[in-house]
């Protein structure tokens, strides 16, 4: 199995910019996370989904973070306009579950953004 | 409010220095307790879920308990190529899959 693959690995943009962060779960797995990582805050839930569907999104900073996920193989987000302080690394992961019971989260590379 | 919390922030050891890193949690009602693997670069690696107080589960050198409010992560013989960051998280019940991670322990093993 290929694992989570997440796209691009790094991004490099300016305050202002819209940005979008791309990640492809793992074949069969119903859950898919979106993490933000920073040395300030550790790893951070934003929102999960299951079954394509969002579950929580009371992690997602504010109205400039969105987050999609069209089908069971892709998944975006997105933060319109970026600021200096969204710069952090993005982590996407999946999981199965197996009679209602929630099974291990698998974590992609990330995402290294910086916003200058 | 659950709250996970990791110690020491770091840890120098020498090669086959045996130690343990702990993790504290605070619950409302705890379904499980992870363990990950974090190399520099990467994402988390998933090493253990641990469920219930009294829990061990081992991999190599590592074996991971548990008790009511809190976690260890015993390593036995360290070797430099477990150097990485250890991090810890909870899941609580009726929160769906969310985890809840510590700040994590950046251990570092010299030969």
């Amino acid at each position: 199995d290929a694992g989570v693959i997440q796209s691009p690995r790094h991004e490099v943009t300016e305050m202002g910019q819209e940005v979008t962060l791309r990640c492809k779960p793992i074949s069969g797995h119903d859950y898919l996370f979106w993490y933000r990582q920073t040395m300030m805050r550790g790893l951070e839930l934003l929102i999960y989904f299951n079954n394509n569907v969002p579950i929580d999104d009371s992690g997602m900073p504010e109205d400039r973070f969105s987050a999609k996920m069209p089908n069971a193989s892709f998944s975006t987000l997105k933060i319109q306009p970026s600021e200096p302080r969204d710069s952090a690394v993005y982590f996407c992961a999946s999981s199965g579950s197996s009679g209602g019971e929630y099974n291990e989260q698998f974590f992609g590379p990330g995402t290294r953004l910086t916003v200058l | 409010e659950d709250q996970v919390t990791q110690s020491p922030e770091a840890l120098r050891l020498q090669e086959g220095e045996s130690s343990s890193l702990n993790c504290s949690y605070t619950v409302s009602g705890l379904r499980g307790l992870f363990w990950y693997r974090q190399d520099p670069g990467k994402g988390p690696e998933f090493l253990f879920t641990l469920y219930s107080a009294g829990e061990e589960k081992e991999k190599e050198r590592l074996k991971a308990t548990l008790t009511k409010k809190e976690s260890f992560l015993h390593i036995t013989a360290p070797k430099p190529e477990d150097s990485a960051t250890y991090l810890c998280a909870v899941q609580a019940k009726g929160q769906g899959g969310k985890l809840i991670f510590g700040q994590g322990t950046e251990l570092s093993v010299k030969p």
